[in-house]
Parts: structure tokens; C-alpha cells; sequence
């Protein structure tokens, strides 16, 4: 089976620019989580969806991140405009339903560079 | 109140040693308490968790120990291997209200095992 896919794996940008990144659950998970991963800060959860709907979005940084998640299989996480310490390894996780509440499912992370 | 301490940052192990990483934690709202391996250019991974109620948790040659009152737990790697080199992170999670919850996750311990 499929893990969860993120892309891209890298994505470097200047400052000022949007950025997208994309993530694909693993088939049959109902729960989407965005994290963020920086030496200063750790794990940081970002925002997390129930089947599509966003639950909670508190540990969204500013109004510059947004979220969404058109159906059950994509989410894209969007930076607008990008700033050089939002560079971090972002990443995407799922669980299935009825999941234990520490059960999260990784994808690869995508290494976002902002000079 | 949500934080989750870690110790060591890093640690070196000989092949065949002892591995072990301590965590504490102050809300004794956290109801479970997994453990996430991550090697490099991947996302952290389960590896065991624990529940309050339980003091001692074996998987293979993956430990969790469990100090209720002092409010801390660690994972203890028998036999350690240069397999096992990766980066460990405790976690706790707990109910904020209904429908919601959170996983937060310490700084992280860099293990490596040389042979």
C-alpha cells in the first residue's frame, strides 16, 4: 500500500513568493494533519482535518498559511508570501478511522528553502 | 503546560549497549504517550506507546517505562544496534474538548550506535 505522498520533496523559493505544497493521504484515513519540523521548534502541529473539515488551525502561524482539503485525497498547505524562517521540513500525516489518537501516519516531508 | 521535556539531545551507544531517552511532562491531562522514530529524509514513524495506567510496556527490544507520580516515562533499546540510529521523539496526547485533540511532541534525541 501507498504511504502518504507529499510533494514536492524539495521546493526552494525566494522570499515573497507563493508556495504550495501538495499531500495525498494514505486511502481510507479520514484525519490530515500539517506539521512543520525546524531545529528551534521541533514537531510543530500546524492544522488538522476530519474528513475534509478543518478542526483545528490554532497552531497556524499567521495569516500568511492557509490550508485546505477539497476532498478526501488532497490537501495543499500554501505560504503567501513566503519568508525565509518559514524555511522547514513540512510535513503531512493521516490516520484511519477509529485510530488510536496518537496513530499518525508520516509522509516524506518537503524541505522548503526560502532565501 | 502542553510541553513535553527530552533528554539527552543526543547519544552515542556502542553495539549491544543499553539506549535510553527520558521524558517529562506536566498536564496530567495526557492520556497516552507514544514514542516516533525518524531516520533522515523521513517522516517520524510509531514505535510503541503507553498508558498511564500501565507502568511497563515491552515490544521486542523496545522498552517504555512509565513513572506515574514523578510524571515521566522513557524508552530503554536493549541490545542496540547500528540499525537503530535515528532520531527519537516521546509524545504525549490528550482530549482538548470534544472532537479534538493534541499530540505534542519533544525536542527529539539523536541516537547513534556504532558497531
Amino acid at each position: 500500500d501507498a504511504g502518504v505522498i507529499q510533494s514536492p520533496r524539495h521546493e526552494v523559493t525566494e522570499m515573497g513568493q507563493e508556495v504550495t505544497l501538495r499531500c495525498k493521504p494514505i486511502s481510507g484515513h479520514d484525519y490530515l494533519f500539517w506539521y512543520r519540523q525546524t531545529m528551534m521548534r521541533g514537531l510543530e502541529l500546524l492544522i488538522y482535518f476530519n474528513n475534509n473539515v478543518p478542526i483545528d488551525d490554532s497552531g497556524m502561524p499567521e495569516d500568511r498559511f492557509s490550508a485546505k482539503m477539497p476532498n478526501a485525497s488532497f490537501s495543499t498547505l500554501k505560504i503567501q508570501p513566503s519568508e525565509p524562517r518559514d524555511s522547514a521540513v513540512y510535513f503531512c500525516a493521516s490516520s484511519p478511522p477509529g485510530h488510536l489518537p496518537y496513530e499518525q501516519y508520516f509522509g516524506p516531508g518537503t524541505r522548503l528553502t526560502v532565501t | 503546560q502542553q510541553q513535553v521535556k527530552q533528554s539527552p539531545q543526543s547519544l552515542i551507544v556502542q553495539k549491544g549497549g543499553i539506549s535510553i531517552i527520558n521524558c517529562a511532562y506536566e498536564n496530567t491531562a495526557f492520556d497516552y504517550f507514544p514514542w516516533y522514530q525518524q531516520f533522515p529524509g523521513k517522516g517520524p514513524a510509531l514505535l510503541i506507546a503507553i498508558r498511564p495506567d500501565v507502568s511497563e510496556k515491552k515490544e521486542g527490544r523496545f522498552t517504555i517505562s512509565f513513572n506515574k507520580s514523578a510524571k515521566q516515562f522513557s524508552l530503554h533499546i536493549m541490545d542496540s544496534q547500528p540499525g537503530d540510529s535515528a532520531t527519537y521523539f516521546c509524545a504525549a496526547s490528550m482530549q482538548l474538548d470534544t472532537g479534538r485533540r493534541a499530540l505534542t511532541f519533544g525536542s527529539g534525541t539523536r541516537l547513534q550506535v556504532q558497531p
